[in-house]
């Protein structure tokens, strides 16, 4: 099974909402990722977690809030977004951090519009 | 200076030709890995293909194979019977020992196959 599930698919939210975005994966990864995807740009890396804890924050807007509360669920909590932050939302996880050959296998994403 | 760079924003193919696709990238350290990602219109972001630095071989992963000329930094997809369904944005990526998890990704080359 390599699969990574993301919830909700689509999310409409006004800028005075609190949202959260869900990630999870059962093939046993032990590293976590986050990433923004603007349309017909690459993924930007927004965070990175290593067995449960936050190894990298890619100078991330606090109104974006990442969680990791077990090693298969990764959630990115929202709050007061502004409109440039609608995108698609991927999460991706691999085996280990750092090991230049372990791919990432992403989920669907989550497209959120901001109001 | 650009990483990676993919200098083909779009593609064209016939159904059944080969397509080769091109990545060229920057870096410093001995140690790195290549790889490929295709994105349908759908949003997942789904792994191809990977070459490492220091392999002598090239990667093939049935219809993709990677060709991989070090001393020009180049890291080619070629994608041989094209299928209705290979329609997708391609991202060429690459790690870098000296940057973690961090996955440095392409602009991107849409591939459109025609019947």
């Amino acid at each position: 099974d390599t699969e990574v599930t993301q919830t909700p698919k689509h999310l409409v939210m006004g800028m005075t909402n609190k949202k959260s975005l869900k990630c999870e994966q059962h093939m046993g990864h032990r590293a976590m990722y986050w990433y923004k995807q603007k349309a017909k740009k690459p993924p930007e890396l927004m965070f990175v977690y290593s067995y449960e804890k936050l190894s990298i924050n890619e100078s991330v807007p606090s109104r974006f809030s990442p969680e990791c509360p077990n090693s298969s669920l990764l959630n990115l909590h929202l709050h007061a977004l502004q409109p440039e932050d609608s995108a698609l939302y991927l999460c991706a996880s691999s085996q280990r951090e750092g090991q230049l050959f372990y791919e990432q296998y992403f989920g669907p994403g989550t497209r959120l519009t901001v109001t | 200076a650009q990483k990676i760079t993919q200098t083909q924003p779009g593609m064209f193919v016939q159904e059944k030709e080969a397509v080769t696709l091109d990545c060229t990238y920057d870096t410093s350290d001995q140690s790195y890995g290549l790889f490929w990602y295709k994105q349908p219109s759908s949003g997942e972001m789904i792994f191809l293909i990977y070459q490492g630095s220091y392999d002598e071989q090239n990667a093939t992963e049935g219809r993709y194979s990677l060709n991989f000329q070090k001393a020009r930094k180049s890291a080619n997809l070629v994608i041989s019977a094209s299928q209705l369904g290979d329609s997708a944005m391609y991202f060429c990526a690459m790690r870098e020992a000296t940057s973690g998890s961090r996955l440095t990704f392409g602009e991107g080359t849409q591939l459109t196959v025609n019947p």
